[in-house]
């Protein structure tokens, strides 16, 4: 059973230019997480959705950002002009539903190291 | 609001020394308690949870935490450090059993010196 899946690790961008961060969760799982990570600091929450729906978005930016979970395909996390502050590694979990209604504890993938230039 | 507190930015241990890493919160309601660690440049491994029961909470790596309720501390630790063990580590907490977000502390970075 394969982990939760991140991609790109490692990515780029310019300032004003777009960034796509793709998550897919582990098999069986049914929530996504974003997390932000600054240097030097714990992980904040953005967003968390199930599919095809946001549950909580209480953490994320009003501006710029916006993520998705479609009902086929990997949860997308998409910042439009990033800003130098934007640098940061972006972390994605997922958890799934455990019998009784409580619910499991989150896995993490590898991240997405966010640079803009 | 929920909120976690790990007052040690920097913990320093010898090999083979037992080793405490601190965490305290603040939630409303029963706390779901997590450690994760991290190691450079890689995401957050799950170690261990506390959500009911027996206040001693055994995990991956030989790792263990106690959960105090009175004095809202969840302390990470193990008997006798490896220099393997040196890592970002963070404590979190969810109140309850819903599928809310984690709420993460700064992190301490745990040394152990050969």
């Amino acid at each position: 059973n394969a982990g939760v899946m991140q991609n790109p690790r490692h990515l780029v961008r310019r300032r004003g230019q777009e960034a796509r961060l793709r998550c897919s969760p582990m098999k069986g799982h049914s929530h996504v997480y974003w997390y932000r990570q600054l240097p030097e600091e714990g992980l904040k929450f953005m967003v968390y959705l199930q599919k095809e729906n946001i549950i909580d978005e209480s953490g994320m930016p009003k501006e710029r950002f916006s993520a998705e979970f479609p009902k086929e395909g990997p949860s997308i996390l998409r910042i439009q002009q990033v800003v130098r502050g934007d640098s940061a590694a972006y972390f994605c979990a997922s958890s799934s539903r455990l019998a009784g209604g409580t619910y499991n504890e989150q896995f993490f993938g590898p991240g997405t190291r966010l640079t803009v230039l | 609001a929920q909120s976690v507190a790990q007052p040690e930015d920097q913990v320093n241990v010898a090999e083979g020394n037992p080793l405490t890493v601190k965490c305290t919160y603040s939630v409303s309601g029963n706390p779901y308690l997590f450690w994760y660690v991290q190691y450079p440049n890689r995401g957050l491994q799950f170690l261990l949870k506390y959500i009911t029961g027996d206040n001693l909470v055994k995990g991956s790596y030989g790792f263990e935490a106690e959960f105090n309720k009175s004095q809202t501390s969840f302390h990470l630790k193990k008997p006798s450090a490896l220099v393997s063990d040196s890592a970002l580590y963070f404590c979190a907490v969810r109140a309850g059993s819903g599928n809310t977000p984690l709420v993460f502390g700064k992190g301490t970075r745990l040394s152990v010196i050969a």
